[in-house]
């Protein structure tokens, strides 16, 4: 069966200090991929980033950036001199072959908060 | 232009009574989904649709009904509601059904039954 684990439950942090947030993933199946979201305060979900699970080159975006381990089954992602705007709970989610229909996995979310 | 949108956005109601959350998409998808996330802020999928074909029924009790009029809608109507049926409900849409596919959520349905 799918399963994700987000250890970090909170991690709170002063404003410019950086923060990874861990991802642990476990799936049968050869072909899949993961994805990050963020949800601000104000509760919408917003996609940040999807990896198949042939990639496992690291990813940047600004000040984001995703490190993606298949001997770890590690997907974590790291914010870069964090601002009071990335306060926000982050979610790792699988999606296999395996899991009809499309089923997004989700882990527990980790609440990031960024402290002026 | 709100790319998938839900009504109401909150919804406060008494037990036992019936309601309906509604979910449009513009995007062009082929699919659609209904999310549950506790107050722990667990998210788990609920249903999903393919072309208005239900293809995931994730054993939710049978007061939650899904319908789906056409590609680009999806609503929720709840029977019978009770204190644990208080939640946020996201719809969700994406692409296709391929493993693939990213889903993309609308705002989230604040339900609170008292």
């Amino acid at each position: 069966a799918q399963k994700v684990t987000q250890a970090q439950t909170e991690i709170s942090v002063v404003e410019k200090e950086d923060v990874t947030l861990d991802c642990v993933y476990e799936t049968r199946d050869t072909t899949y991929y993961l994805f990050w979201y963020k949800q601000p305060p104000s509760g919408e979900l917003v996609f940040l980033i999807r990896r198949n699970s042939f990639d496992e080159q690291n990813e940047i975006s600004g000040r984001y950036s995703w490190n993606f381990q298949k001997s770890t089954s590690s997907f974590n992602f790291t914010i870069t001199a964090s601002q009071v705007v990335d306060s926000a709970v982050y979610f790792c989610a699988l999606s296999d072959f395996k899991a009809a229909g499309n089923k997004l996995t989700f882990g527990g979310g980790t609440r990031v908060l960024v402290k002026p | 232009d709100t790319a998938v949108s839900q009504t109401p956005k909150y919804l406060v109601t008494q037990m036992g009574n019936d309601k309906s959350i509604k979910c449009e998409q513009n995007l062009g998808h082929d699919t659609m989904y209904w999310y549950k996330q506790d107050s722990k802020k667990f998210l788990k999928i609920m249903f999903s649709y393919n072309n208005k074909e239900l293809i995931i029924n994730e054993t939710v009790p049978n007061r939650f009904s899904p319908k789906s009029p056409d590609k680009a809608h999806l609503n929720l109507h709840i029977n019978s509601l009770e204190l644990g049926d208080s939640a946020v409900y996201f719809c969700a849409s994406s692409q296709g059904l391929g493993v693939q596919e990213t889903q993309y959520f609308g705002p989230g349905t604040r339900l609170l039954v008292l």
